[in-house]
Order: structure tokens, then C-alpha cells, then sequence
């Protein structure tokens, strides 16, 4: 079936390194995407969202690129930093005019001092 | 603000048990979302609600879940008998606003469930 996935199931950095956490989308019909941060004993935290009329969104730190063509999304975060280390998931928005999530399985980001 | 608030924060019970989960949304938020979250996986749907109607259950095990929101502000997650398969994290989440375009969802810090 149609599903949200990640390429990398564990990313180590060094901190003060640039992160890229990878997603793969199946769905060619999805539009808007998410991604969310959860930290341990915690729900996820939202980060960043991107709708498919653009290539790329910038925020603080972080970045997510979304290229339609090979239906692949990507978060960049910028001078990585031990707070960073969480497990990333990229989210698909898909339903008929109401905001149902499809998440994907996440990656650990594991970011060393 | 105040966040999503749930309770208990863990549960513990034998298989065939019953057990029930409670979620308080942010205040003003009339979508809310239950998730079930499997150790190592993504939150997976299991029911949507408009303030007090489902939107969505699909994704529900209706013999054995039961989710209801009266008022539409609090819910309740109900599991009755639980199986081994259930052990997970149990998560609320709420929106401001229903639609597609606008879809950041705010989530609670989950209940871990374990079934014995």
C-alpha cells in the first residue's frame, strides 16, 4: 500500500555538523508535509511543514526540501547541537479536507559533544 | 498556553483487562486525535474527532477500542479486553483548525500502556 518511509534508520553527527534526515512518500496525490521531532517520553513536537507548490522552505536552523519528481523530502538542521538528538519523523497530510497525519517509521539522530 | 494534557502517564495491566485513557486538549481546539505509537514505529491514526463527532475512526479496532468526546472538549480511549498488541503509547493530539491547509497538530506526552 501507499506509505511515508525513511532511508536511514540512525543518523550519528558531531556536533557543529550539518544533519540530513532523508523521507521517501509514495502517495503522488499528497500535498502538504510535516516534520515532527519527538524527544524521549515525549509526543512529537512540530518543526517544519512544506506544501508541494514549493521546492524548499527555510526556518531557524532547519530546511526541508521536497522534490515531487522522485517523491523524496529531506530536512536539513544547520550546526547540529546535542539538544537535537530526538527521533525525526516526516509526515504526509492526506484525507478529504481534514488534517489526518500518515507518518513514516522516523530516524534516530544521534548528535555527539 | 497550556499544552495537551493526558493521564495516566503509564499503565500496567493483564491481558483481557480493561483500561481507559484520558486527554485534555488546548483550550479552543475543537479537532482532536488519538495515535497509537508501537515501539520503533510512527504514531498511527486511530480516530479523528470535530468537536464532538468522529471524522475518522478507520483506522479503529472497533470491536475493542471505544473513543468518545461528549462535550466536545475532553476524550476518553477506552480498550476493552486489551491484548499483548496493544502495548504502546497512546497519544492525543489537537488542532486549531480542521482542514488540510493548515495542519500543525499539538500532542500530549502520551500514555505508555503495557499489557502483560
Amino acid at each position: 500500500g501507499e506509505s511515508v518511509g525513511l532511508h536511514l534508520p540512525t543518523l550519528s553527527v558531531q556536533e557543529g555538523d550539518n544533519s540530513i534526515i532523508n523521507c521517501a512518500y509514495s502517495n503522488s496525490a499528497s500535498d502538504y508535509f510535516i516534520w515532527y521531532k519527538q524527544e524521549s517520553g515525549k509526543g512529537p513536537q512540530f518543526i517544519i511543514d512544506i506544501r508541494s507548490n514549493m521546492d524548499k522552505r527555510q526556518g531557524q536552523r532547519v530546511t526541508v526540501l521536497l522534490n515531487k519528481t522522485v517523491k523524496h523530502l529531506s530536512l536539513q538542521i544547520a550546526a547540529t547541537q546535542p539538544g537535537d538528538s530526538a527521533v525525526y519523523f516526516c509526515a504526509e497530510n492526506r484525507g478529504s479536507g481534514y488534517s489526518t497525519l500518515t507518518f513514516g517509521k522516523g530516524t534516530m539522530l544521534l548528535v555527539s559533544p | 498556553e497550556a499544552g495537551v494534557a493526558q493521564s495516566p502517564r503509564y499503565k500496567i495491566i493483564e491481558k483481557r483487562q480493561s483500561v481507559a485513557f484520558w486527554c485534555n486538549p488546548i483550550s479552543g481546539h475543537a479537532t482532536l486525535y488519538w495515535y497509537q505509537q508501537i515501539l520503533g514505529q510512527g504514531p498511527k491514526l486511530l480516530i479523528q474527532f470535530q468537536n464532538n463527532g468522529v471524522v475518522d475512526d478507520s483506522q479503529l479496532p472497533k470491536d475493542r477500542f471505544s473513543a468518545e468526546r461528549l462535550k466536545g472538549v475532553d476524550s476518553t480511549l477506552k480498550i476493552q479486553p486489551a491484548k499483548l498488541e496493544d502495548s504502546a503509547v497512546y497519544l492525543c493530539a489537537s488542532s486549531l483548525y480542521p482542514d488540510r491547509s493548515n495542519g500543525e497538530q499539538f500532542f500530549g506526552p502520551g500514555t505508555r500502556l503495557t499489557v502483560l
